[in-house]
């Protein structure tokens, strides 16, 4: 079946350093691939998204590029804040018989230090 | 309007209780989801509402009952859970179809704890 990897943590970080947060899947057909963030105590907030191979979300600072040969949806940050930590989650929407389930990875915590 | 309104935020309720989370959405989605998600944990589908129609349910038990009364509202009826059944119930939505079809948006969640 469809399934989500993510890398696992907790990520600590010095604020300004870069992230990177390695997801990859498997699954049938094209699936959109999507982040979430979740701050403490919140619920989650779609970060970015991408619906075909090639394509590149981005928000807020944080990219991810759809890689369909490589079945990879990495998220990357140039300079991070203390903002910034928080739970974050890769998820797909699978392609085939679409019925709008999301398949999350497991989460990755992110921590950002001054 | 890109909100997902979930009421209450807390609640604490008995093994005994009957009790009701509500959901509600004014981005003209047809797409509804309950989520459960336990600590340190992604969320968990619990059930699914398409064009107000239960379109999939996860085998949840039957103490948690969904109900669609229209295209902007959800509500999830609790009924003689179990203090394992603690949890975030997150709400979301969706269009439902086409390309932005699966792009779901959350509610703040309902933190549930049964005692």
């Amino acid at each position: 079946g469809d399934s989500v990897t993510q890398m696992e943590g907790p990520v600590t970080l010095s604020e300004e350093a870069c992230l990177t947060i390695n997801c990859t899947y498997t699954a049938t057909g094209y699936p959109s691939l999507f982040w979430y963030v979740q701050y403490p105590g919140e619920g989650l907030q779609l970060l970015l998204k991408a619906t075909k191979a090639d394509d590149k979300g981005s928000n807020k600072g944080f990219e991810a590029t759809y890689r369909k040969e490589t079945t990879s949806f990495h998220l990357e940050k140039g300079s991070v804040q203390v903002s910034d930590s928080a739970v974050y989650f890769c998820a797909l929407s699978p392609g085939s018989g679409n019925t709008g389930k999301l398949i999350f990875g497991q989460g990755t915590t992110l921590q950002v230090k001054p | 309007d890109t909100e997902v309104t979930q009421t209450p935020k807390h609640l604490v309720m008995g093994m005994t209780n009957k009790k009701s989370l509500k959901c509600e959405q004014h981005m003209g989605h047809r797409a509804m989801y309950w989520y459960k998600q336990k600590a340190k944990k992604p969320p968990e589908l619990m059930f699914v509402y398409s064009y107000e129609k239960l379109s999939i349910n996860e085998s949840v038990p039957s103490r948690f009952s969904p109900e669609c009364p229209n295209s902007s509202l959800l509500n999830l009826h609790l009924h003689a859970l179990q203090p394992e059944d603690s949890a975030l119930y997150l709400c979301a939505s969706s269009h439902g179809q086409g390309p932005r079809g699966t792009e779901a948006f959350f509610g703040q969640g309902t933190r549930l704890t049964v005692v």
